[in-house]
């Protein structure tokens, strides 16, 4: 059974400088979402595509971060110019988007980022 | 949105049942209540979700009274694998199929 899978699990970065995350979801899972968590707080939402589309953005998504499902895949998130307020557990679930809300959400490890 | 309200923490011990009250006061008609596991350095899970009275599964059991104003997640028998933050949520039916996590709860399984 494979899982979503999130990549890398874990980076450090210096404040500036641009890093990007990818997420492959459960396959044929044509919904897949990304969430930040900081530590001792729960996951936020910051965005979801249904296939390539991209439907909704959290106001938490800057315009230094952008996110992509370019063939309605796997998706990357990409944060530019990282500030220390980046640092955060960066999480993507996928679902089937078969229905009309309230579908179970799989996540993936989540990839870690620590900027200095 | 309905907010949710729900411990901070709870300890156990193993072979207890733990049993999870959240209040969602403001709960609309086509609200959902849903249950998700986190462990350290891991993503969230779900483990149970209801509309009203009782759902159980292999894993836990969803109690909701009938003005759904609160619900109660019970983990029969936890076991120290059962330590974990666990949240509870209000999916409404058309929410942009975000979910919104609240702070969940530190359940500490001691042996």
């Amino acid at each position: 059974d494979t899982g979503v899978s999130q990549n890398p699990r874990h980076k450090i970065t210096k404040r500036g400088q641009n890093v990007t995350f990818r997420c492959d979801p459960i396959s044929e899972h044509n919904r897949l979402y990304w969430y930040r968590q900081t530590l001792g707080q729960g996951p936020e939402f910051l965005t979801y595509f249904q296939n390539e589309a991209q439907l909704e953005k959290s106001r938490l998504l800057s315009d230094r971060f952008s996110a992509e499902r370019p063939k309605g895949s796997f998706s990357t998130l990409e944060i530019q110019r990282t500030e220390q307020g980046d640092s955060a557990m960066y999480l993507c679930a996928s679902s089937p988007g078969l229905a009309v809300g309230r579908e179970t959400q799989y996540f993936g490890p989540g990839t870690r980022l620590l900027v200095l | 949105l309905a907010k949710t309200t729900q411990p901070i923490s709870m300890d156990s011990y193993e072979g207890q049942e733990v049993n999870i009250t959240c209040s969602h006061n403001n709960i609309a008609t086509n609200d959902y209540i849903t249950w998700y596991q986190q462990f350290p350095s891991q993503g969230p899970r779900f483990i149970i979700q209801g509309y009203k009275t009782k759902v159980t599964n292999e894993v836990a059991s969803l109690f909701i009274p009938a003005d759904r104003k609160s619900s109660t997640l019970s983990l029969p028998r936890v076991s120290l694998s059962d330590t974990a933050v666990y949240y509870c949520l209000v999916v409404p039916k058309a929410a942009g199929n975000k979910l919104t996590f609240g702070g969940g709860t530190r359940v500490l399984v001691k042996p």
